[in-house]
């Protein structure tokens, strides 16, 4: 079964500076999409940003960026430039066409707090 | 635009009672996903719609069921309610045009407490 790892519990930054959320993942599929999901105290998931394996460039999203390292199965967030708002539970997750259809596979989140 | 709406907001059962939660998608998406959320059990899928017909289900028992009606609203059925069925469920929609690659909407969930 594919796994999504999160082996932060918690992480935290002072306001205007950079955090990088780690994550990694379990697959033997070449084929599969990559998510980190923001879940703020209202419980809304919300998409941050989205990685296509194919795809070597990492994405960027605004603020977000991502440090997609296929060989090694890396998948990670960092947050530029750090603002009260972003303070949520941030979740990793994987989907593949040929293995996880439809299903999206999370981590068990790491929560981001923001400190003025 | 509308996001993906669901309800009730909270619910309240005793063990062994029916929950029904709803769900309605975001206007021209097909797709439906059913989540829970459960204290130190993070997210799991449960059930995904599209077009009417269930495309795949996740790992829980019978008891858990659900359907998609023809406006692609759709419906998630809990029978013989246990204590451990306490969670946030979460409804995501989608285009389903793209499979694995569409970006899922969730909505703001039902809080489904069994006492």
């Amino acid at each position: 079964a594919q796994t999504v790892t999160q082996s932060q519990p918690e992480m935290s930054v002072q306001e205007a500076e950079t955090v990088t959320l780690s994550c990694t993942y379990d697959t033997s599929e070449s084929d599969y999409y990559l998510f980190w999901y923001k879940q703020p105290p209202s419980r809304q998931m919300i998409l941050v940003i989205r990685q296509e394996a194919y795809k070597q460039q990492n994405a960027t999203e605004n603020r977000f960026s991502v440090n997609f390292q296929k060989a090694a199965k890396s998948f990670s967030l960092k947050i530029s430039d750090s603002q009260l708002g972003d303070a949520a539970m941030y979740f990793c997750a994987y989907n593949s066409p040929t293995d996880s259809w439809g299903k999206l596979q999370f981590g068990a989140g790491t929560q981001v707090v923001v400190t003025p | 635009e509308a996001g993906v709406t669901q309800s009730p907001t909270h619910l309240i059962k005793t063990r062994g009672q029916q929950a029904t939660l709803r769900c309605s998608p975001i206007s021209g998406h097909t797709s439906v996903y059913w989540y829970q959320q459960a204290l130190g059990l993070g997210l799991q899928f449960l059930l995904w719609y599209d077009e009417g017909e269930e495309r795949n289900r996740g790992n829980f028992p019978p008891r858990f069921s659900g359907r998609q009606f023809p406006n692609y609203s759709s419906e998630l059925n809990v029978n013989a309610l246990e204590l451990e069925d306490s969670a946030l469920y979460l409804c995501a929609s989608s285009t389903g045009t793209s499979g694995s690659a569409d970006e899922q909407f969730f909505g703001p969930g039902t809080r489904l407490t069994v006492l």
